[in-house]
């Protein structure tokens, strides 16, 4: 497809238990955001790669969280000792970036995540 | 600190009538902003977007208005539509290579037919 995939849909874990959260941008985007929707709340920003450089993850809320991301292609979001305060749509979103590049996202349709 | 706030959560306009969704930033540096419709169960999608070097962006029914003095813009849906029944959310950046984007906490739209 040519869209912003994500995978799985949605996730239902216990506390304590880790999970890891997979996207898949939209092939020769080059800038991949994480966002987390808590329920009844706006986009929060989590994480931002764009190319090779070091990924901003200034919105990261805790060190239970982290991503990686391979090249330009798929990345991955890991939650440890999840919490239930976990619980939210993970968003992913990719953008063309670069210099002179579009703002304009695209954005998967999420992940469910509740932690029981 | 929330740079980007759109206080009205939510919004109930009759069909055939304008939709004004309203949105206001603090910081200054912000010289992009954009309009996404977000669908429940869906990824939210791009509507529409304006620079700083203009005052008026319009395509189709959707037209955004910014208020740089005001750090203030508008998006107005004219007329409405039930499918515009969605959750919008604005968001701000900066041109160029960094392009990290700040999101609104978004403002619901219910068109009544």
């Amino acid at each position: 497809g040519a869209g912003v995939s994500q995978s799985p849909s949605n996730k239902v874990t216990e506390k304590g238990k880790d999970v890891e959260l997979r996207c898949d941008p939209i092939s020769g985007h080059t800038a991949l955001y994480w966002y987390r929707q808590r329920l009844g709340q706006g986009l929060e920003f989590l994480i931002y790669f764009q190319g090779n450089s070091a990924p901003d993850k200034s919105g990261l809320p805790s060190d239970r969280f982290s991503a990686e991301r391979t090249g330009e292609s798929v990345s991955t979001l890991t939650i440890q000792r999840t919490q239930q305060e976990d619980s939210a749509v993970y968003l992913c979103a990719s953008s063309l970036g670069g210099a002179s590049g579009n703002n304009e996202q695209f954005f998967g349709p999420g992940t469910r995540l509740t932690v029981l | 600190d929330q740079q980007v706030k759109q206080n009205s959560p939510s919004l109930s306009v009759q069909e055939g009538r304008i939709s004004i969704l309203n949105c206001d930033y603090t910081n200054s540096m912000f010289d992009y902003f954009l309009w996404y419709k977000k669908y429940p169960a869906e990824g939210p999608t791009f509507l529409i977007s304006i620079s700083s070097i203009k005052d008026k962006n319009e395509d189709g029914r959707f037209t955004v208005f910014l208020n740089k003095s005001a750090k203030h813009l508008s998006l107005h849906i004219v007329p409405s539509q039930p499918g515009d029944s969605a959750v919008y959310f604005c968001a701000a950046t900066l041109s160029g290579g960094y392009q990290k984007v700040t999101f609104g906490t978004g403002t619901k739209l219910q068109v009544i037919p």
